[in-house]
């Protein structure tokens, strides 16, 4: 596709629950991250990958948090067992080379509300 | 544990009216300052600085990175309606593929 698509762009769900929050990255792109932004708080990084291997996943807060990346492609964010603090926006973002720019091409994010 | 700090968190100011947004950073082995805009949803890249003292311009918007006083700021002259949006700062480190981001400075112009 033309830029990062993220699916669903909302979703409300029950304490308890797990849900699944999936990036489509900009074809080519072989790295891939996910941000998470809670509200009135910058982007707090989750995992970083490169192809489908997660090289970086230092920021995943919890084991309730899982990711994978499949085909170098499309990446699905797990969490399980949801919390209220979990709510937040979940910003995917893929890029070439960060090493070169640094430019991050960011998907419009997932936002989670956990009630 | 490396750090991004901006200020102000919040700015209200009329429109024509010039502003800077500082951003500081605390990071090991530093490679880059990066200026991102968000409005609604998706950041969008503005500027990479790697070099101190050299400025970067886009238009009405500018930045310099001050690698002595382990600093940035984003200026925006003239400034417009649609430069509303959150301002976000990130730092690259050599070695490791991520962006650490700041908080964010929300921007608000008013007509």
């Amino acid at each position: 596709g033309a830029g990062v698509s993220q699916s669903p762009s909302n979703k409300v769900t029950e304490k308890g629950k797990d849900v699944e929050l999936r990036c489509d990255p900009i074809s080519g792109h072989t790295a891939l991250y996910w941000y998470r932004q809670s509200l009135g708080q910058g982007l707090e990084f989750l995992i970083y990958f490169q192809g489908n291997s997660a090289p970086d996943k230092s920021g995943l807060p919890s084991d309730r948090f899982s990711a994978e990346r499949t085909g170098g492609s499309v990446s699905t964010l797990t969490i399980q067992r949801t919390q209220q603090e979990d709510s937040a926006v979940y910003l995917c973002a893929s890029s070439l080379v960060l090493a070169d720019t640094g430019e991050l091409f960011f998907g419009e994010g997932s936002r989670l509300t956990v009630l | 544990e490396d750090k991004v700090v901006q200020s102000p968190l919040s700015l209200v100011v009329h429109e024509g009216d010039t502003v800077t947004l500082n951003c500081s950073y605390e990071v090991t082995n530093f490679r880059s300052l990066l200026w991102y805009k968000q409005e609604k949803k998706a950041p969008t890249f503005l500027f990479m600085l790697t070099s101190s003292g050299i400025e970067k311009k886009s238009g009405r918007l500018s930045s310099i990175l001050d690698k002595k006083e382990l600093s940035s700021i984003l200026n925006i002259t003239a400034t417009q309606t649609g430069d509303s949006a959150i301002y976000l700062c990130a730092s690259k480190v050599q070695g490791a593929q991520k962006l650490v981001f700041g908080q964010g400075t929300r921007l608000t112009i008013n007509p």
